[in-house]
């Protein structure tokens, strides 16, 4: 089915450890986005990028880096992960043009001990 | 800063009745986009229903509805004759009409659906 792929699904990280997380998208959407989701936080947006060699930061960028090397992919990474960091990660793409809403990846939970 | 704000952390609701998800939000735009999401204990996202600013007409999805009152900025989610599927987390959420389509999310409202 065409979508947003998001991998891994889950993953425990000891803290300082680094990892990817990898979104690839085939729907030729423009944007793409990283959120995180809390509890009783709703999901807030680490960082997006509004087309290929593009990234900006969102709500909540620190600790994390990005990179979209390729249109279809967008890549966010934990450099030396915090328990802070711990939470269920969200990979979303949309078109341009009217605002539809996003296409949503599964998620990624994460846990870093 | 646009907020969006959902007072009710959570709800529950008897089969086949109805429901109403409560959704306020600030901003000084005036053209914009609302959503409700639908996220299950399966954790995806899933759009329920979606509403222009511009367009005075509440929208509709089966047995899905908002009351949407621009002036009031409020945009409430009705559930008629809810079904156990419909156990889930709900997510207001607002866009801007232009620029790159971000979206700002409430905080959620847990709803639980019983028999």
């Amino acid at each position: 089915n065409a979508g947003v792929t998001q991998t891994p699904k889950f993953r425990v990280l000891k803290t300082g450890q680094s990892m990817t997380l990898l979104c690839a998208q085939d729907m030729n959407h423009e944007y793409m986005y990283w959120y995180r989701q809390d509890p009783g936080m709703g999901l807030r947006l680490i960082h997006y990028s509004v087309g290929e060699g593009t990234t900006a930061k969102g709500e909540v960028p620190d600790g994390y880096n990005v990179s979209r090397l390729k249109k279809q992919n967008f890549l966010l990474g934990l450099e030396s992960a915090a328990p802070s960091q711990t939470s269920v990660y969200f990979c979303a793409s949309s078109g341009t043009g009217r605002v539809y809403g996003y296409t949503f990846g599964s998620g990624t939970r994460l846990t870093v001990v | 800063a646009q907020t969006v704000t959902q007072s009710q952390p959570e709800m529950s609701v008897q089969e086949a009745e109805t429901v109403t998800l409560s959704c306020t939000y600030d901003t000084s735009e005036n053209n914009y986009y609302l959503f409700w999401y639908k996220q299950p204990p399966s954790r995806q996202m899933i759009l329920v229903i979606r509403q222009e600013a511009y367009k005075q007409q509440n929208a509709t999805e089966n047995r899905f509805s908002v009351n949407f009152q621009k002036a009031a900025k409020s945009f409430s989610l009705k559930i008629s004759d809810s079904q156990l599927g419909d156990t889930a987390m709900y997510f207001c959420a607002f866009s801007f009409s232009g620029g790159y389509n971000k979206l700002i999310f409430g905080a959620g409202t847990r709803l639980a659906v019983h028999p």
